[in-house]
């Protein structure tokens, strides 16, 4: 089956990094992606991870290892504004255009 | 200004009468998308469509249908709705590609009495 699980809740203070871990077990993979909800809104894209490595973007990275099924979004120099639900995602491959959701890790960044 | 936007915002219904949310973008994209989204369980895929006349099913597909006639238009349907079907609903569309960026719209939040 498919399983894709992440922590549900971490708690950091202001100006500190963060690690979201995000573990799969799919029967096909193409790529991992990682997406910020703030409570009330729509998901808003971060990144799309398909080979191996760290990806950066600004004070965001994402990191991917297809073969630990392994990947994790890195916040550093956090902001009150970084509050918000952070939700992991698989693309699978044996339905081209299937995603699977992990069920959001909620950040709550702290003064 | 490049959107996906859905139409009802906000819908409160009764159980068995038919309705349909709409769901339409202006960025030309390909893939178009539907996710249902619910407290503890997260985002899971309803249909979703790789392009004009091509829909599959996704996790949750049961009670409800899609059609892809035009490439902007992607609207769900609710054929009998019933309670469980009470959810936060997001339609989203992506140009594929490398990066694969899904842009959603503001959601339909959906309530069946």
């Amino acid at each position: 089956g498919q399983n894709i699980d992440q922590p549900t809740e971490m708690t950091a203070t202001e100006g500190a990094i963060v690690q979201i871990n995000c573990t799969y077990q799919t029967s096909g993979f193409n790529g991992l992606f990682w997406y910020q909800q703030h409570a009330g809104e729509a998901p808003t894209f971060l990144s799309y991870n398909v080979l191996d490595g760290l990806e950066e973007k600004g004070r965001f990275s994402s990191f991917l290892s297809r073969s630990k099924g392994y990947s994790y979004l890195l916040l550093k120099e956090l902001q009150m504004k970084d509050s918000a639900s952070y939700l992991c995602a698989a693309l699978l491959t044996d339905s081209w255009g299937k995603l699977q959701f992990g069920a959001g890790t909620q950040v709550v960044v702290t003064p | 200004e490049a959107q996906v936007t859905q139409n009802p915002r906000y819908l409160i219904t009764v159980t068995g009468k038919k309705l349909t949310v709409t769901c339409s973008q202006n960025m030309n994209h390909e893939y178009m998308s539907w996710y249902r989204q619910d407290p503890g369980l997260g985002l899971r895929q309803i249909y979703y469509s790789m392009n004009v006349e091509v829909t599959d099913k996704g996790d949750v597909p049961e009670g409800y249908k899609v059609s892809r006639k035009e490439k902007r238009n992607f609207p769900l349907i609710l054929e009998s709705p019933s309670p469980n079907q009470t959810s936060l609903y997001f339609c989203a569309s992506s140009p594929r590609g490398a990066s694969w960026e899904q842009y959603f719209g503001p959601g339909t939040r959906l309530t069946v009495t």
